[in-house]
């Protein structure tokens, strides 16, 4: 089983509408968890961190952490043609920063 | 610029030749990742150092690969007698004990 999982994509929206990305982890004691943004030919960015259970807000992005279902996700509000990436998890399992294989994300205008 | 540096940015390179890279770290970050990823996967972890210990590397990394942090700042990771499969973007990434991660803009590698 893989240490962290991404729903397949690739997801196409329309410009406007909301996108969401989910992801599970496989190790029940991580406890720091991470989006990424990637766009086509450079390199991963950090766009969220979550720590506790619940919803974190960062402008049009929020992030939602349930530890007891090992579940993360993302919802981009409002989605722009920006948005258009690949999303990555990241997860904190033991020492080490292990990421899912993404989901890359369309937003038609 | 304080963010994370790489160099170079691009290496071409025959089989069978070393190649070495180089990664500055955001300066007060004390923990130093390098990942590996190719066309359409995340990235693939494949060591990590906190300060100057080396803590874990990948068990998928074969003995062609080596990683150095001398003195916590910055790290090398050179690979022996490359192979085309080696062909990746090789990235490096900080970040201050398990808080959020930031990375370089990469090393390219195209082993010909």
């Amino acid at each position: 089983q893989k240490e962290v999982e991404q729903n397949s994509g690739p997801l196409s929206v329309p410009e406007g509408a909301i996108a969401s990305l989910n992801c599970t982890y496989s190790d029940r004691v991580s406890q720091s968890f991470f989006w990424y943004r990637q766009y086509s030919g450079k390199s991963p960015e950090l766009i969220m961190s979550i720590y506790s259970n619940g919803d974190k807000e960062d402008g049009r992005f929020t992030a939602q952490l349930n530890k007891a279902s090992q579940y993360v996700s993302l919802l981009i509000r409002d989605s722009q043609p920006s948005d258009s990436a690949t999303y990555l998890c990241a997860v904190i399992p033991d020492y080490k920063l292990s990421f899912g294989a993404g989901t890359t994300v369309t937003v038609r205008a | 610029d304080t963010g994370v540096s790489q160099d170079p940015r691009h290496k071409i390179t025959k089989r069978g030749q070393n190649v070495t890279f180089r990664c500055d770290p955001i300066s007060e970050h004390n923990r130093l990742y390098w990942y590996r990823q190719t066309l359409g996967q995340g990235p693939e972890f494949l060591t990590y150092f906190q300060n100057e210990a080396q803590l874990e590397k990948s068990r998928l990394l074969s003995d062609r690969f080596s990683a150095e942090r001398p003195k916590g700042s910055f790290s090398t990771l050179e690979i022996q007698r490359t192979e085309q499969g080696d062909s990746a973007m090789y990235l490096c990434a900080s970040s201050f004990l398990a808080g959020g991660a930031f990375f370089g803009q990469g090393t390219r590698l195209t082993v010909v």
